[in-house]
């Protein structure tokens, strides 16, 4: 069971909009603003798309965003692509000097 | 262009130990932490344990503190992760991972990944 809780899957069709929350605690999400997301392909190594809870790395696309209130962070993606089909994870920085990843989300384009 | 490349995965015996490397190239690598990720096969994502840049801290997940040592030779530009007393449920790909601020000692995030190197742990 994974420290950070994620919906194991969300579906869009093309152009809508999704989010998908990523739920820790006061030591981990909520404590601290280091809160990343990344995307992974299948068979492939994950890539980074937010850190610090909501800043997106060179190259990557703006229609992904990522906030946090309290303890849940999200992750919104809007105009949903076809290419966007992965599966996302979030993770924190803790109090305990480690690093959580959420258990992972499946997301599925229409 | 930031590449990592890991090495030294296999099929090992419980019980058994294993030596993970992985070689950096393009960054400066003593300038930042760098992290041991693992993902069983179909699971997902798994923090195993950071070291700073300097190799004077090291992190580890509870699941792997006391028979996994992570190390570091900046002079080689290498990553290590030295695993004894190995168990089944220790069978996953294994990435290395680059920590994208320099001017941070713990894990936070990643920006580049290598391509991961898997080990089975299995009699």
């Amino acid at each position: 069971q994974s420290a950070l809780t994620q919906p194991a899957s969300v579906s869009g069709s093309p152009g809508q909009s999704i989010t998908i929350s990523c739920t820790g605690t006061s030591s981990d999400v909520g404590g601290y603003n280091y809160v990343s997301w990344y995307q992974q392909h299948p068979g492939k190594a994950p890539k980074l798309m937010i850190y610090d809870v909501s800043n997106r790395p060179s190259g990557v696309s703006n229609r992904f965003s990522g906030s946090k209130s309290g303890n849940t962070a999200s992750l919104t993606i809007s105009g949903l692509q076809a290419e966007d089909e992965a599966d996302y994870y979030c993770s924190s920085y803790t109090s305990s000097s480690t690093l959580e990843f959420g258990g992972g989300t499946k997301l599925t384009v229409l | 262009e930031v590449q990592l490349l890991e090495s030294g995965g296999g099929l090992v015996q419980p019980g058994g130990s294993l030596r993970l490397s992985c070689a950096a190239s393009g960054f400066t690598f003593s300038s930042y932490a760098m992290s041991w990720v693992r993902q069983a096969p179909g699971k997902g994502l798994e923090w195993v344990s950071a070291i700073s840049g300097s190799g004077g801290s090291t992190y580890y997940a509870d699941s792997v503190k006391g028979r996994f040592t992570i190390s570091r030779d900046n002079s080689k530009n290498t990553l290590y992760l030295q695993m004894n007393s190995l168990r089944a449920e220790d069978t996953a790909v294994y990435y290395c991972a680059k920590d994208r601020n320099p001017e941070l000692w713990f894990p936070t995030h990643f920006d580049y990944w290598g391509q991961g190197t898997l080990v089975t742990v299995s009699s």
